[in-house]
């Protein structure tokens, strides 16, 4: 295990619907990245947080925001959820921007009804 | 934009070698990563290769040249615990750190 840990494990929400996802970093690590991962693809980069300031992003819609906090935990939002938005969310934390080693967290499983 | 592309499956048997190819296309290319994710679990990170040539991390070995845009991963060894997707990843610095994953190879070791 990374000491990565992320809440909650599954999550069911409805289109239309906001939700959260949490993740914690591993002890001493100050950059979270988040990615989506749909079934059989690759995860797919949403965004970097480095030092509490978004320093990256993927080809996301603004609907998919993100706050990291001064303990280096961050949360993912996701607004106006729609069925596409199934998947599997991960996070990473690495201990800074510039390492190239990220420790990944177990994932939240989203699936939007 | 970015692109990477790697083979869908390999399948190998027990003890033998396998090498999986990347190559990829990118505009800020700071360096090529590999990770290993098995059914149900989160990627785990193998190694990375900023600069030309190999690296070598007990039975698994990395190797990138940068001019053709291109590495691999070597795996030594096979065992079954070994089966898997692999991903490799490159880091990208424009607009900000990205990292951008392929789409993953899986690979079958079979007895």
């Amino acid at each position: 295990e990374t000491g990565v840990t992320q809440s909650p494990t599954h999550l069911i929400k409805t289109r239309g619907q906001q939700v959260t996802l949490r993740c914690s970093s591993q002890s001493g690590h100050n950059t979270v990245s988040w990615y989506q991962q749909a079934l059989g693809q690759g995860p797919q980069f949403i965004f970097q947080y480095y030092r509490e300031e978004e320093n990256g992003r993927g080809n996301f819609p603004p609907r998919f925001s993100g706050l990291q906090f001064p303990n280096y935990s961050s949360e993912l939002n996701v607004n106006a959820l729609e069925l596409d938005d199934s998947a599997l969310y991960l996070c990473a934390s690495s201990r800074t921007s510039g390492d190239n080693e990220q420790f990944f967290g177990p994932g939240t499983r989203l699936t939007v009804l | 934009g970015q692109s990477l592309e790697q083979p869908s499956e390999v399948t190998a048997v027990e003890g033998a070698i396998v090498q999986i190819n990347c190559t990829y296309q990118t505009s800020g290319f700071y360096g090529l990563s590999w990770y290993q994710q098995h059914d149900g679990g989160a990627p785990t990170f193998l190694s990375y290769n900023a600069l030309d040539g190999l690296e070598e991390t007990g039975r698994f070995s990395s190797f990138l040249s940068r001019s053709d845009s291109y590495g691999y991963l070597l795996l030594q060894e096979l065992q079954m615990k070994d089966s898997a997707s692999y991903f490799c990843a490159v880091r990208d610095g424009t607009g900000g750190f990205k990292t951008i994953f392929g789409a993953g190879t899986r690979l079958f070791v079979k007895a």
